[in-house]
């Protein structure tokens, strides 16, 4: 069964404190994603890698950043959280071109 | 500007009868197609993908249509069960292929 692991469902930070959030991923994908999701907005993709150390800005990049140092683990960094940051976080994989993205469970994040 | 548009409004349907999903894009020329499935506080799982030269696909219970001159895609459940009751994302092909950009997607309620 492919498998996509986000390491927290649930987080409550201050605003302020430096945020991380981890993505492991055992289908050995060379592309995975981060997303944000809103209501009313939908998902929004924050960074993507399609390779280790590779990383590309998405829609919504400002105020997040991201760590890809080994194939199967992708990290994004909230540098220094704000309350208009509390989401849910979904992180995705994919082997490369049109294909399915697997998603992990989601975290959902708040910052107050 | 670029635009993928599900109806926000939630859908209800009775038990037995065809659920019908649209969406409608604006300013893509996407390869293929997708659909998922979302449960609340869930991440979304793959449904379907459909390529820009097939007019229809069929996995079971579901039907998807692409009509890329409409720029709209269908989506069918039939006898739709309370089980199916979910939120319906369409998420198109983007960046070489190698991006997922999502609709705000559509709830479906299937009601006894």
């Amino acid at each position: 069964d492919v498998k996509v692991t986000q390491s927290s469902r649930y987080l409550v930070k201050r605003t302020g404190e430096k945020v991380f959030l981890e993505c492991v991923q055992d289908m050995d994908h060379e592309n995975m994603f981060w997303y944000r999701q809103d209501p009313g907005l939908g998902l929004r993709l924050i960074y993507f890698s399609y390779d280790v150390k590779m990383k590309e800005k998405g829609d919504i990049p400002e105020g997040y950043s991201v760590s890809r140092e080994k194939k199967e683990r992708f990290s994004l960094i909230l540098e220094s959280a704000s309350t208009n940051q509390t989401s849910m976080y979904l992180c995705a994989s994919s082997v490369p071109g049109p294909t399915v993205a697997f998603f992990g469970q989601g975290t959902r994040l708040t910052v107050v | 500007s670029q635009k993928i548009e599900q109806n926000s409004e939630a859908l209800n349907i009775q038990e037995g009868k065809t659920a019908t999903l649209t969406c409608n894009y604006t300013n893509y020329s996407p390869a293929y197609l997708q659909w998922y499935r979302q449960d609340p506080g869930r991440g979304p799982v793959f449904l379907l993908l459909i390529r820009e030269n097939e007019k229809e696909k069929r996995k079971e219970r579901l039907k998807v249509t692409f009509d890329t001159t409409l720029k709209q895609s269908l989506f069918h459940i039939t006898a739709s069960q309370p089980a199916d009751s979910a939120t319906y994302l369409c998420a198109l092909s983007t960046g070489g292929g190698n991006k997922l950009t999502f609709g705000t997607g559509t709830q479906l309620k299937v009601e006894l």
